[in-house]
């Protein structure tokens, strides 16, 4: 069966510190792979998104970058965090080839301090 | 891009009583539509979805509704109980300017069940 992880479950950071979050799928080959962010009381917002390895794509400009170095290994990072940073980061993969259901890892809790 | 508007943010009912969460979409192309209920602290889960060829899904005491003319869903959740307590999201397919499909999601609906 197929299981997804990501770590760090919490972390607090300083403002100017650099971000490493990893997420990895076992179980399936050449997965979507997706990071979102969920601020507090908002719903989920679609950061970056992955079809196979070294492919990144976003729509949404901001602070954070994402990398894909390995077939089911994802990774957010950011060179200097920003207050409006601090949120809950979940990654998430689906079939290859498929806008269908979406399988969530843990998630990682960000703040910012 | 797609926009997905969910409506109420949030519902409180009493235990027995039905609950109705309200979701509009704005890409036409959408065709792939779920549910997420997430409870405090932890990860979303899929609790039931439709796809554009049906207009009305059934599973034990949940259902969801399909309006494509009107681009509107609806999530129905009858004898509701306190463990149905959570933040629901709808969501609906979109098409990235780069060809693929993802999913944009509603901003989430806090269901609150009084015993």
């Amino acid at each position: 069966s197929q299981t997804i992880h990501q770590w760090p479950a919490t972390l607090v950071q300083p403002v100017g510190s650099p971000l490493s979050l990893e997420c990895t799928v076992e179980g399936t080959s050449n997965p979507n792979l997706y990071w979102y962010r969920q601020a507090a009381g908002r719903g989920l917002q679609l950061l970056f998104y992955s079809v196979g390895i070294g492919q990144i794509s976003s729509e949404v400009p901001q602070n954070l970058s994402a990398s894909r170095p390995q077939d089911r290994q994802f990774i957010l990072s950011s060179k200097k965090l920003l207050l409006s940073d601090s949120g809950f980061y979940l990654c998430a993969w689906s079939v290859e080839g498929d806008t269908g259901e979406l399988f969530f890892g843990e998630g990682s809790r960000l703040t910012v301090l | 891009g797609e926009n997905v508007e969910q409506h109420p943010s949030t519902l409180s009912v009493q235990e027995g009583d039905s609950a109705v969460i309200k979701c509009t979409y704005s890409d036409s192309a959408s065709n792939y539509f779920p549910w997420y209920k997430q409870e405090l602290g932890k990860r979303p889960q899929l609790i039931i979805d439709i796809r554009s060829n049906v207009g009305e899904k059934k599973d034990q005491r949940i259902a969801v509704t399909l309006n494509k003319t009107a681009k509107h869903f609806s999530l129905h959740i009858t004898e509701t109980q306190p463990e149905d307590s959570a933040v629901y999201f709808c969501a609906a397919s979109a098409r990235w300017h780069s060809g693929y499909s993802t999913l944009t999601f509603g901003k989430g609906t806090m269901l609150l069940v009084s015993p």
